[in-house]
């Protein structure tokens, strides 16, 4: 299967602070999604970018598809951005499944 | 539109149980996966379901085993529990040809 590895594996930031969270992938992908879990357990889809660059309010994204990672940005971070931020990819040749990294926990205090 | 439900959202067993998790899958979506989450851990894949058949196959036993429904709900099936098999359950819905992936809450599962 496809390996991946997101970093930092922790995060804990002042309100207002902007972070970079990263996710490296082991092979080539069609699919690259980025979550985040909520404290009642739901994965919410952030974006769909196997390539390229989105920005979605204060949270933005890059995959550089040829050299195998993704980045999410947050900016101005707010207390509700806290959670778990889980990169996910599908691989061509690897049927219909996710294959999750092991998430950032992102603390944001007041 | 509704989003997918899954049921019930917590259960405790014993080891050597059986379990029923449920799902009912986003309204237009044909497509259903199932995940487990260990705890500090990120989703793995078990299975898939499309058009009432297993479409693709995690690293897990035969022990867990699914079903999909004609209305595209699905079960799926957990025989001989063992302690390990603790975890956040998580069901997803898609439609096919499209990238977007609805999940749900989750089953929080307890094995004694």
């Amino acid at each position: 299967g496809i390996q991946v590895e997101q970093s930092p594996p922790d995060l804990i930031l002042q309100e207002g602070a902007n972070s970079t969270l990263r996710c490296n992938f082991s092979d080539s992908v069609n699919n690259l999604q980025w979550f985040h879990q909520n404290p009642w357990g739901q994965l919410i889809n952030l974006f769909y970018i196997p390539s390229g660059t989105k920005q979605n309010g204060r949270l933005s994204a890059t995959t550089v598809a040829t050299e195998r990672y993704s980045l999410l940005y947050i900016s101005s971070s707010q207390t509700t951005d806290s959670g778990v931020y889980f990169c996910a990819v599908e691989g061509g040749g690897t049927g219909n499944q996710f294959y999750f990294g092991t998430g950032t926990s992102l603390t944001v205090i007041p | 539109e509704t989003g997918v439900t899954q049921s019930p959202t917590h259960l405790i067993k014993t080891r050597g149980q059986q379990v029923t998790l449920r799902c009912s899958s986003q309204s237009g979506h044909n497509t259903v996966s199932w995940y487990q989450q260990a705890l500090g851990q990120g989703p793995q894949f078990i299975f898939q379901y499309y058009r009432e058949e297993e479409n693709g196959r995690g690293n897990f036993p035969p022990r867990f085993s699914g079903l999909q429904f004609p209305n595209y709900s699905s079960e799926l099936n957990v025989n001989a529990l063992e302690l390990d098999d603790s975890a956040l359950y998580l069901c997803a819905s898609s439609q096919t040809g499209t990238y977007g992936y609805t999940f749900g809450s989750g089953t929080r599962l307890t094995v004694v």
